[in-house]
C-alpha cells in the first residue's frame, strides 16, 4: 500500500519560475516529513525536512508548506535554476521506526534556461 | 568524511548467477538500509538494520534475496539466482538510529541479462 502519493511525475519550469510538488500521506502517525533531491548517477541526498508541529519551514529557495488536517506537503522551489533539474522525493516517517523511509513516486523538474 | 560507499557500481551478469552487493556505512552510524530503485515502483525499502541486526525484512522480494551485516562497517546483500526483473539500481544508506537523516551511497547498478 502506497502511503506517501506524490505530484505531479514530471514538472517542466522556466527559469526564475516557481517549482510545486505535492504530497499526500495517509498515515497520520508520521512524524517527519523530508524532502531529497537526486541527480542522475547520484544517490538522494536531503534537501529539507519538515516536523508537523510547523506549518512551514523555509532554507534558501526551498520551502516546505506542511497541512496537517489535510495530510499534505508541498515543496516549493523559488527562483528554480537550470542546476535545480533533477529527481524530488518526498518521504515519511514513523516515531521510533529508526528513520525508516517511504517515499513518494518522485517528481522530474526540469528547470528550462 | 567519506560517505556510504557501495560496490560495484556497476554490474552486468548473465541470468542465474550469484551477485553480491557491498556496502560500508558511515562510521558511526547504527542503522543501515537497503533500498531498489527501478522505473516502475520508485524506491523501495528491502532490508533495514538497526545495530547490526536485521529489523524488518518484509520489503525483501523472496527467498532469492539474502542481506548480511557482519558488523558495524560492513553489509552485504545476495541475489542468486539473478533474474532479469532484479535489474535496478540498489543503494544502502545509513543512518543514526536517533536521528532522521539517511545518507545514501552512489548505488549499485544490476543489469541482468
Amino acid at each position: 500500500q502506497q502511503q506517501v502519493k506524490q505530484s505531479p511525475q514530471s514538472l517542466i519550469v522556466q527559469k526564475g519560475g516557481i517549482s510545486i510538488i505535492n504530497c499526500a500521506y495517509e498515515n497520520t502517525a508520521f512524524d517527519y516529513f523530508p524532502w531529497y533531491q537526486q541527480f542522475p548517477g547520484k544517490g538522494p541526498a536531503l534537501l529539507i525536512a519538515i516536523r508537523p508541529d510547523v506549518s512551514e519551514k523555509k532554507e534558501g529557495r526551498f520551502t516546505i508548506s506542511f497541512n496537517k488536517s489535510a495530510k499534505q506537503f508541498s515543496l516549493h522551489i523559488m527562483d528554480s535554476q537550470p542546476g535545480d533539474s533533477a529527481t524530488y522525493f518526498c518521504a515519511a516517517t514513523l516515531p521510533a521506526s529508526g528513520s525508516r523511509l517511504t517515499f513518494g513516486e518522485g517528481t522530474q523538474l526540469t528547470v528550462n534556461p | 568524511d567519506a560517505g556510504v560507499i557501495q560496490s560495484p557500481r556497476h554490474e552486468v551478469t548473465e541470468m542465474g548467477q550469484e551477485v553480491t552487493l557491498r556496502c560500508k556505512p558511515i562510521s558511526g552510524h547504527n542503522s543501515l538500509f537497503w533500498y531498489r530503485q527501478t522505473m516502475m515502483r520508485g524506491l523501495e525499502l528491502l532490508i533495514y538494520f538497526n545495530n547490526n541486526v536485521p529489523i524488518d525484512d518484509s520489503g525483501m522480494p523472496e527467498d532469492r534475496f539474502s542481506a548480511k551485516m557482519p558488523n558495524a562497517s560492513f553489509s552485504t546483500l545476495k541475489i542468486q539466482p539473478s533474474e532479469p526483473r532484479d535489474s535496478a539500481v540498489y543503494f544502502c544508506a545509513s543512518s543514526y538510529s536517533a536521528g532522521n537523516t539517511i545518507y545514501f551511497g552512489e548505488g549499485s547498478w544490476l543489469t541482468v541479462v
